[in-house]
Parts: structure tokens; sequence; C-alpha cells
């Protein structure tokens, strides 16, 4: 089964940091984008972070820019999400996610993010 | 960034009566505007990408429609099953961003 399973949650105090993980099975992680996106308690999806499938470009929310970094380790078939400096607004369960592609007609395409881990749950709290 | 809006924000509906969610952007999207839903206590899943494209294993009940800055996701015939919150997300810019959130209940 296709499957994304995140870990590395927690509590941590303000200015703390975590590193979240990801492990994907049953599917070529090298060739997928890869996403993480968070949700803070009763609030709405927030995109946070993606890197391409040999790392050659990643984007970031401007609410993270300068405080996470995103990675992969292919071999592993691993995503990872460094967290720094760590806010209160930071408190949220964090989402991977896989950029789907198709092939048709000679060209890969785009299809949504078509594969999401459970979660894992992060808690910024002195 | 781009900003998404959602009408309407709650959305309830008889079972076997059609649904009908906008998601509306600050700029052209073209087509590039993907739906999900997030049911209770789960994991969002994907329903439509690049506007119309229905993912693999989604009842045909439900259909995306529009481009620019005007998107409508469907549901023919809503189930129980069909409860939980509807997102719209752009994928235009590199810094994805999604709408609020409508969230659907069973009357």
């Amino acid at each position: 089964e296709v499957q994304l399973v995140e870990s590395g949650g927690g509590l941590v105090k303000p200015g703390g940091s975590l590193r979240l993980s990801c492990a994907a099975s049953e599917f070529t992680f090298d060739r997928h984008t890869m996403h993480w996106v968070r949700q803070a308690p009763g609030k709405a999806l927030e995109w946070v972070s993606s890197i391409t499938s040999t790392a050659s470009f990643i984007y970031y929310a401007d609410s993270v820019k300068g405080r996470f970094t995103i990675s992969r380790d292919n071999a592993e078939n691993s995503l990872f999400l460094q967290m720094n400096s760590l806010r209160a607004d930071d408190t949220a369960v964090y989402y991977c996610a896989r950029a789907g592609r198709e092939l048709r007609f000679s060209q890969w395409y785009y299809v949504g993010l078509d594969v999401w881990g459970q979660g894992t749950t992060v808690i910024v709290s002195s | 960034d781009i900003v998404l809006t959602q009408s309407p924000v709650s959305l309830p509906v008889t079972p076997g009566e059609p649904a009908s969610i906008s998601c509306g952007s600050s700029q052209s999207l073209l087509n590039y505007l993907d739906w999900y839903v997030q049911k209770p206590g789960q994991s969002p899943q994907l329903l439509i990408y690049l506007g119309s494209n229905r993912a693999s294993g989604v009842p045909d009940r439900f259909s995306g429609s529009g481009s620019g800055t005007n998107f409508t996701l469907r549901i023919n015939r809503v189930e129980a099953e069909d409860v939980g919150v509807y997102y719209c997300m752009q994928t235009l810019q590199t810094f994805y961003t999604f709408g609020q959130g409508t969230k659907l209940e069973i009357k």
C-alpha cells in the first residue's frame, strides 16, 4: 500500500527545535515532489514547504522561512522538516503529502497532492 | 500571495440533494486549482486537481469547474459520508495557498 508515515512531533518550549520525519513506502519516492502542510487547532490547512524530487528546488511559506528547513533522503525514502526557533503559532498537526504525477503523451503531469500521511502533532508551549 | 476565498463557510445539505462550493481567487489561476476534503478525524484527501479533473477513486457525483478567478465544486447528490471540510488550494505559485474551508454538514 502506498503510504506516508510522519513522526517526530511532540511538546517543545518556545525557541526550541524539532525534526519531523516522513517515511514513504510502496512508491518510487525519488520521482515525486514532496510537501509539508500543517493545520493549527480548529484552523484551515496551511501549506508550509515543498521540495522537488532531487532537491533542486525548495520553497517555504513566509511564516516559516528562515526557521524551517525541508530536506529529503531518497536512498532512505524519507522526507524531513527541521524546525528551529519554534513559536506558539507553530502549534499544529503537520502532514507530509506527495505531489502525484501521471505520464500522458510522453510528458509528466501534476495530478494533485494524492497521498497524505496521518499527521504528527507539534505543540509549542512553555 | 494569492488569497482564496471560499463560500459558503457552512453548508447544511439534505441527503440526496445537490451542493455547491465556490472558491474565488485574488488573481487568475488559469486552471491551477485543486479541491480537497478533510473528513472528521482524518487527513485531507484529494478530490479534484487542475480545476476539473477527478482524482482516482473519487465518485463521479463530484465535479469541479471554473478557471481564472472563479471555481466551483459540485456534489450531485450528497451522501452522509460526504460530511467534512472542503478546501480549495492553488498551485499556480510555488507558494501554495488554501482557502479557509467550507464545512459541509447533513441536515
